[in-house]
This record gives C-alpha cells, sequence and structure tokens, in this order.
C-alpha cells in the first residue's frame, strides 16, 4: 500500500457525460501528479500541483481540469466525455521533485 | 521534449535467472525512477536514482547521467517480477514527468 487513495476505483459513463476523479496524497506529501494510461498512448504526464498551485502541465486536454484542495487532496474533472477518454488514470504524490507514490487508479469506461 | 527509450521491449525468462533492462533519454536529467507495473496495474516505484548506482535485494540499478542512459538489474529472477517495467524521468529545467514506453517482462517457472 502506497498510502496514495483514489476514488472511485472503477467508473462507467457514457459519451458526453462529466466525471470527477479524487486523489488523497500520503501524509505530508505536497505534490500531487495525475496520469492517464491507455493501450495505445502509454503512460502520459496530465498534470502536476505543489501546495495548491499549478506547477507543470502535460498533455492535458481542455476537457479536462483538475485541482489541489487546501487540505492537499486533488480532483481531476474529465467533461464532454469520449470514448477515447476510456483509461487508467493514475495520481501519484511525493514530498519533492523525487519518489513518486502511485495510487491504485481508476479505471474509466465511456460506453 | 526530451525522449525516453527503454530496451527490449518484451522480454522471456526461466525463473531464476539474469536479465538487464535499459533505459536511454535524449537530454539531462535532475530526476529518473524505475516502477515496476504488476499484473493486476499496480505501479510500485523501485528507485529513484537520477545518478550512481542502488541495491535492493535482487534489484539493483545504475544511472550514468553524463551518457544519459539507466539500467536496471534483475537478479535470479522469479515470477512475481512479471509486469511492465517503466523508466520515467524529468528534464532539467522542468516538472514534467516523461515515461518510457516500458519493458513487458514474463518470468517462467
Amino acid at each position: 500500500d502506497s498510502g496514495v487513495t483514489q476514488t472511485p476505483k472503477h467508473l462507467i459513463t457514457a459519451t458526453g457525460q462529466r466525471v470527477t476523479l479524487r486523489c488523497s496524497p500520503r501524509s505530508g506529501d505536497l505534490s500531487v501528479y495525475w496520469y492517464q494510461q491507455s493501450l495505445d498512448q502509454g503512460l502520459q504526464f496530465l498534470i502536476q500541483y505543489y501546495n495548491g498551485e499549478e506547477r507543470a502541465k502535460g498533455n492535458i486536454l481542455e476537457r479536462f481540469s483538475a485541482q489541489q484542495f487546501p487540505d492537499l487532496h486533488s480532483e481531476l474533472n474529465l467533461s464532454s466525455l469520449e470514448l477515447g477518454d476510456s483509461a487508467l488514470y493514475f495520481c501519484a504524490s511525493s514530498i519533492g521533485p523525487d519518489t513518486q507514490y502511485f495510487g491504485p487508479g481508476t479505471r474509466l469506461t465511456v460506453l | 521534449g526530451i525522449q525516453v527509450e527503454q530496451s527490449p521491449p518484451d522480454l522471456i525468462l526461466q525463473e531464476g535467472a539474469n536479465s538487464t533492462l535499459r533505459c536511454n533519454f535524449s537530454d539531462s536529467v535532475n530526476n529518473l525512477q524505475w516502477f515496476h507495473q504488476n499484473p493486476w496495474g499496480q505501479l510500485i516505484n523501485l528507485f529513484y536514482i537520477p545518478s550512481g548506482t542502488k541495491q535492493n535485494g535482487r534489484l539493483s540499478a545504475t544511472t550514468v547521467a553524463t551518457e544519459r542512459y539507466s539500467l536496471l538489474y534483475i537478479s535470479s529472477s522469479q515470477t512475481t517480477d512479471s509486469g511492465v517495467y517503466f523508466c520515467a524521468v524529468v528534464g532539467t529545467g522542468g516538472f514534467k514527468t516523461i515515461f518510457g514506453a516500458g519493458t513487458r517482462l514474463f518470468v517462467k517457472a
């Protein structure tokens, strides 16, 4: 157990819908990262927050947004969902710019 | 942006064999990690190793930053070592984490 929690574990929804994925980092970790893992794109970095502020942005679509709250948990919002958004979404956390600890992931299926 | 290449893409081993996985990166990095994704999808960090050598049980890793590569050694492989091994880097001057495509390892009993 990495200490990073993600909810829900599984999510099935329809095209055009909006969902929110939640991540709680390890106690004391200030950085939160979001990744998307799909069969054709591999593991893609989406976005990083550090102590509530956006630090780096990767291949995140405009339909996606994220935030980190004062208690350091983070949410990833995915809207206007398309079939191609079906993937495993991981959250990771770290104290600083070193070892990242990954949560168990949320498997999103868009039908 | 920085490119990360891992080799080999696939590897099949007999239990007890040793193996070396390679990660090449195209630019200077200030962060390099090795991860194992088990067959259930869980990503487990193995090493944080932007330079130098580290060992943890049957696993060890070496990063030669000046030559832009890292190696992961697995000795006396076990069936539980099966899964995908990823190398991930963060380039100097940035914060984006870039993953390689991974090496898929299958260890036969």
